[in-house]
C-alpha cells in the first residue's frame, strides 16, 4: 500500500517565520502536490511536481515556494508566514498516468498566530 | 478549463437510508471524475473514480456513482447508510491532465 507521510501532526508557528512542511512516499510517484483544505473552499492547490527539481504553480501559490530535491520528496515552504496561512496542508502523490488515483498524506494542521 | 460543483454541504440522513451525494461538473473534455471520502483526522481516500466505458461505477464501502454526460453529473449513492459512512465527501474532475479539480465538500452525518 502507497505510504504518504506528513511530517507534523499539528504545527504551531508565529507570524513572520519561515514554514516547512515535509512530505515523504515510498511508492516512487513521479508526481507529488500539496493542497490546503479550508472549510467551505474544499481543497485547493498550491504547487505540483512532476519529476525531480521540477515544480509548477497551481491555483494558490502566492506566499508558498516547495522543493523537490529527491523523488520521494517534497517540502512546502512559508517563506514568512502569516495568520492567513492558517489551514490543514494535505500532500499528495501519484503514477504519471492522466487517471491515475491521487494518494493523500494524514494533513498538517497549521497555526500561524 | 474544469470545475466541481457539490450541491448541499451538509447531509443528514438515518441509518438504513439511501445516501445521494449531488455533484455536478463543467469540462470542455471528456472528463475523468473522482469521489473521494476523508474521515476526521485524515486525509482523503480514494471511493471511486469514472474513466471511460461503463457509466456505473462501483466503489468500495458499497457506494456507486452513475456518470450522465447530459445532465453534467455524477452523483454518488449507497441504497444504505452505515454510521461508519460519516465523513466529508469530495467530488474531483480532471481532463487530459494529472491536476485535480476538488469539490467544496458534503459532510455526511448519519443518524441512529
Amino acid at each position: 500500500d502507497v505510504k504518504v507521510t506528513q511530517s507534523s501532526r499539528y504545527l504551531v508557528k508565529r507570524t513572520g517565520e519561515k514554514v516547512f512542511l515535509e512530505c515523504v512516499q515510498d511508492m516512487d510517484h513521479e508526481n507529488m502536490f500539496w493542497y490546503r483544505q479550508d472549510p467551505g473552499l474544499g481543497l485547493r492547490l498550491i504547487y505540483f511536481s512532476y519529476d525531480v527539481k521540477m515544480k509548477e504553480k497551481g491555483d494558490i501559490p502566492e506566499g508558498y515556494s516547495v522543493s523537490r530535491e529527491k523523488k520521494e520528496r517534497f517540502s512546502l515552504i512559508l517563506e514568512s508566514a502569516s495568520t492567513n496561512q492558517t489551514s490543514m496542508y494535505l500532500c499528495a502523490s501519484s503514477l504519471v498516468r492522466i487517471n491515475s488515483p491521487l494518494h493523500f498524506g494524514n494533513g498538517t494542521r497549521l497555526t500561524v498566530t | 478549463a474544469q470545475s466541481v460543483t457539490q450541491l448541499g454541504s451538509h447531509v443528514s440522513v438515518s441509518e438504513g437510508a439511501l445516501v445521494l451525494l449531488r455533484c455536478n461538473y463543467s469540462s470542455s473534455v471528456p472528463p475523468y471524475l473522482f469521489w473521494y471520502v476523508q474521515y476526521p483526522n485524515q486525509g482523503l481516500q480514494l471511493l471511486l473514480k469514472y474513466t471511460t466505458g461503463a457509466t456505473l461505477v462501483k466503489g468500495i464501502n458499497g457506494f456507486e456513482a452513475e456518470f450522465k454526460k447530459s445532465e453534467t453529473s455524477f452523483h454518488l449513492t449507497k441504497p444504505s447508510a452505515h454510521m461508519s459512512d460519516a465523513a466529508e465527501y469530495f467530488c474531483a474532475v480532471s481532463a487530459y491532465t494529472d491536476k485535480l479539480i476538488f469539490g467544496t465538500g458534503t459532510r455526511l452525518q448519519v443518524f441512529p
